[in-house]
């Protein structure tokens, strides 16, 4: 069966720090791997999404990156981060436009 | 372009009563759609799915129906338990498209 990994669970960066979130899927090959922001009391939003290996769409400028260095792991970083950069970050995958599978998630609390 | 919009919430119950929340979408495809929950604290887990019209998605109590003319998906549970308290996101994807849409989240509270 299909899982889905975040890590780390939760983290408290300061201000201006880097920041580095992995995902990674176990039990299938060739996923649509998704971020995804909850900023608190909000909706979700879609950060970045990937249909293959080192092929990324941003939907939002931002001061966020995301990349796939492999076919399962999609890493989201920041260089340097803001207060509004706090959240609750999400990951998922999907098997191309059908079910969308959600990882634990990553709280991040910016300071 | 593609989109869900919800009802607005906070939506405050008790228990036992009976649970509408509302869904629209517009879409330039064929969408299936969804019902996903967020309990305390939590990721998403999907609770329900409808992949064509007249379709009715179920799971644990709750029911929501693929409404083509109207362009709804309304979540509904005949009586709703404290344990339901949660966050419910409806989102729909396009076939062959490469991203979830989702609503704005209702998020819910069941009083006892």
């Amino acid at each position: 069966s299909q899982t889905i990994h975040q890590w780390p669970a939760t983290l408290v960066q300061p201000v201006g720090s880097p920041l580095s979130l992995e995902c990674t899927v176990e039990g299938t090959s060739n996923p649509n791997l998704y971020w995804y922001r909850q900023a608190a009391g909000r909706g979700l939003q879609l950060l970045f999404y990937s249909v293959g290996i080192g092929q990324i769409s941003s939907e939002v400028p931002q001061n966020l990156s995301a990349s796939r260095p492999q076919d399962r792991q999609f890493i989201l970083s920041s260089k340097k981060l803001l207060l509004s950069d706090s959240g609750f970050y999400l990951c998922a995958w999907s098997v191309k436009g059908t079910l969308v599978y959600f990882g634990p998630g990553t709280r991040l609390t910016v300071l | 372009g593609d989109s869900v919009t919800q009802m607005e919430g906070p939506v405050t119950l008790s228990e036992e009563a009976f649970l509408t929340i509302n869904c629209t979408y517009t879409a330039t495809g064929y969408p299936s759609l969804f019902w996903y929950v967020q309990y305390p604290g939590e990721g998403l887990q999907l609770l329900l799915k409808a992949t064509k019209a007249d379709d009715k998605g179920s799971n644990k109590g709750f029911e929501a129906t693929y409404r083509k003319e109207t362009t709804s998906f309304h979540l509904e549970k005949g009586s709703v338990q404290v344990s339901d308290s949660a966050v419910y996101f409806c989102a729909l994807i396009i076939q062959g498209a490469q991203k979830l849409v989702f609503g704005q989240g209702t998020r819910l509270t069941i009083n006892p």
